[in-house]
């Protein structure tokens, strides 16, 4: 079975300061790896995507993430946050065709202080 | 081009009472997922629509959840009779096809369920 962990319930971060997110996944073939925020009020919205190929993807907002099969982790990084990254964060997982249901993770708590 | 969206934004019920929620994918959409987050705890799946037919409903907790995509378009979500359990935000989202390209699913805003 399939299993996203997020370590961080809720992160603390002045504006300014870079951040890293932590995910480790458990799947038994090549995942398919996720990051979704969600703002206030808001639903999810894709970061960005992992598939196959570059380990090191870009997403939006200034996002990137790198896939590392070694140790089962798709962490998620900015260099420098904005007051308005404050969201909560999800790392999901799917599998190959037929199993595209997406696994979350607990969710992690952005918090910015100025 | 209109997201995924969802009605009601907000339900209060007591419990026993019925409560449908429904969800208007994008269009051209084949694919239809239903997700729960309860509060605490993470989104989890409940069931997956390829047009009308059910792909996966592996996720459904028990008989008193009913899903439906008449004409593969929207779908409803009846839970009947609701239970305090039951609470918490439903989200439904959707993808074009199975497809790398398409496997992204869009979220709607989600519907926030209170039983009483």
């Amino acid at each position: 079975a399939q299993s996203v962990t997020q370590p961080d319930i809720h992160i603390t971060v002045s504006e300014g300061a870079s951040l890293e997110l932590r995910c480790n996944y458990s799947y038994g073939a090549t995942p398919y790896l996720f990051w979704y925020v969600q703002s206030p009020g808001q639903g999810l919205q894709l970061l960005l995507k992992y598939f196959s190929g570059d380990t090191l993807v870009q997403g939006i907002k200034g996002f990137e993430a790198e896939f590392k099969r070694s140790q089962s982790s798709f962490n998620l990084r900015k260099p420098s946050v904005h007051w308005s990254d404050a969201a909560e964060y999800f790392c999901a997982v799917s599998g190959n065709f037929g199993n595209e249901k997406l696994t979350f993770g607990t969710g992690t708590r952005l918090t910015i202080i100025p | 081009e209109a997201g995924v969206t969802q009605f009601p934004s907000h339900s209060v019920i007591e419990k026993g009472q019925t409560v449908t929620l429904r969800c208007d994918p994008i269009s051209g959409h084949d694919n239809l997922y239903w997700y729960r987050r309860v509060m605490g705890k993470e989104i989890k799946f409940l069931l997956h629509f390829v047009k009308e037919s059910k792909q996966d409903e592996s996720g459904m907790p028990n008989n008193r959840f009913l899903a439906e995509r008449t004409g593969g378009t929207y779908s409803t979500l009846k839970v009947q009779p609701a239970e305090l359990e039951d609470s918490g935000v439903y989200f439904c989202a959707s993808s074009q096809h199975p497809g790398t390209s398409g496997r992204e699913q869009f979220f709607g805003p989600g519907t926030r369920l209170t039983v009483l």
